[in-house]
């Protein structure tokens, strides 16, 4: 079974430029998620996404980033303007049902803004 | 808000000797689990656990639930080189659907 895939998975930008990211979950999982994990901390959820709907968002900081599923397949996640405080790694995770049925990670992008 | 806190956030280990890492959780879960992550890594799946007293054990590694305490442990014994990572314990609630971690503990084992 192929992994949570991402891409990419580094990139360096300036500060106030915009970046995206892509995710493409495990066939099948339903609900996909996006987390950011700033070094030395646990990941943080961002977005969480069942099929093409959004469930929760409340993380998100809204007026910089923002992140879509059309089709409930694969996802992006973006962030316009970015500021430093934004360098972290940005992990996606699918999962087959939601709770219960188990999350898998991708690798990551890191994302370090100068 | 569901709150997850491990300790410590850092452990020195010496190879052959036995630790523990502790996972608190504020709110009412039954579902823990426990993650481990190499430097510039993703993050690996070690256990799942899924209801009170439940114990799991692989190698080196035994993960506890204890969900009226809300706390979990990670015991490692007889530790070697090849368990140093950061590991994080998440918990999963019945309405949210979603995990949260608690901050890491970095693990580094000494010869």
């Amino acid at each position: 079974e192929a992994g949570v895939a991402q891409s990419p998975r580094y990139k360096i930008i300036e500060k106030r430029q915009s970046v995206a990211f892509w995710c493409n979950p495990i066939s099948g999982h339903a609900t996909l998620y996006w987390y950011q994990q700033i070094l030395g901390q646990g990941p943080k959820l961002l977005i969480q996404f069942q099929n093409n709907g959004v469930v929760d968002d409340s993380q998100l900081p809204k007026d910089r980033f923002s992140a879509e599923r059309l089709k409930g397949v694969d996802s992006t996640l973006k962030i316009q303007p970015a500021k430093l405080e934004d360098s972290a790694v940005y992990l996606c995770a699918s999962s087959l049902t939601g709770r219960g049925s188990g999350y898998t990670f991708g690798s990551g992008t890191r994302l370090t803004v100068v | 808000e569901l709150k997850v806190e491990q300790n410590p956030l850092f452990l020195s280990m010496q190879e052959g000797k036995n630790y523990t890492i502790y996972c608190n959780y504020s709110t009412t879960s039954d579902r823990l689990y426990w993650y481990r992550q190499d430097p510039g890594k993703s993050l690996e799946s070690l256990f799942v656990l899924l209801s009170n007293g439940a114990v799991k054990q692989e190698g080196r590694l035994m993960a506890s639930l204890d969900t009226k305490a809300r706390l979990s442990t990670l015991h490692i014994t007889a530790a070697v080189h090849d368990l140093s990572a950061t590991y994080f314990c998440a918990v999963d609630t019945a309405a949210g659907n979603k995990l949260t971690f608690g901050g890491g503990t970095r693990v580094l084992v000494k010869p």
